[in-house]
């Protein structure tokens, strides 16, 4: 049974940088893919990106300026950079992994088979 | 991008009712390539069906989906007391990726 679990800052001053980790337990990083995806309070799921196990990465329009995904296979972790962060961007975050195949469809990426618990991140000076 | 709604946003039942939580996107969805999940505090979103009407492996034969084109339904026949929780659709058949609002079934 994979596990993941997201780590990193709970508290970021505006203007920096968010940072995360999500750490993948009870299963390789590949052949998937990893994605990110977050919650405001009080508001709905946004998904922000995912990256292949070779490096290919997909992100949301409304991030692509600010998001950086990255993977590292050698430690079973992907990771999170978001620039230039305010108070929009408080919200839970979330890993979560991406099923890579499909019977009819061949390879994916499709939907989120495993999901990290989350983590709260405020932005707030 | 596509725009998930669902209704309603709560759903106030008993245990032994059915549940029938609707997803409609605001454009056709590809290959039907819609997924639900639920959600209930303080563990990780389950994946219950995926391609609008197929369940992964270890989800109770209860759970339901339907559906195709811009109309999806997540069906719960008798619902058991862990089946209280929010519900939400996903949409992954086109980029950005996107998400309903959420549907809480409720005692």
């Amino acid at each position: 049974q994979v596990r993941l679990q997201e780590s990193g800052p709970g508290l970021v001053r505006p203007s920096e940088t968010l940072s995360l980790t999500c750490t993948v337990s009870g299963g390789p990083i590949r052949p998937y893919y990893w994605s990110w995806i977050r919650q405001p309070p009080g508001e709905g799921l946004e998904w922000i990106g995912y990256i292949y196990y070779n490096g290919n990465t997909n992100y949301n329009p409304s991030l692509k300026s600010r998001v950086t995904v990255a993977v590292d296979t050698s430690t079973n972790q992907f990771s999170l950079k978001l620039t230039s962060v305010t108070a929009a961007d408080t919200a839970v975050y979330y890993c979560a992994r991406v099923h890579y195949y499909d019977f009819w469809g061949g390879y994916g990426p499709y939907y989120f088979d495993s999901w990290g618990l989350g983590t709260l991140v405020t932005v707030s000076s | 991008e596509i725009v998930l709604t669902q209704s309603p946003g709560t759903l106030p039942l008993s245990p032994g009712e059915r549940a029938t939580l609707s997803c409609t996107a605001s454009q056709s969805v590809n290959n039907n390539y819609l997924a639900w999940y639920q959600h209930k505090p303080g563990q990780a979103h389950r994946l219950l069906i995926y391609g609008a009407s197929s369940r992964p492996s270890g989800i109770p034969e209860r759970f339901s989906g339907s559906g195709s084109g811009t109309d999806f339904t997540l069906t719960i026949d008798r619902l058991e007391p862990e089946d209280f929780a929010v519900y939400y659709c996903q949409q992954y058949g086109s980029s950005p990726w996107t998400f309903g609002g959420g549907t809480k079934v409720d005692i």
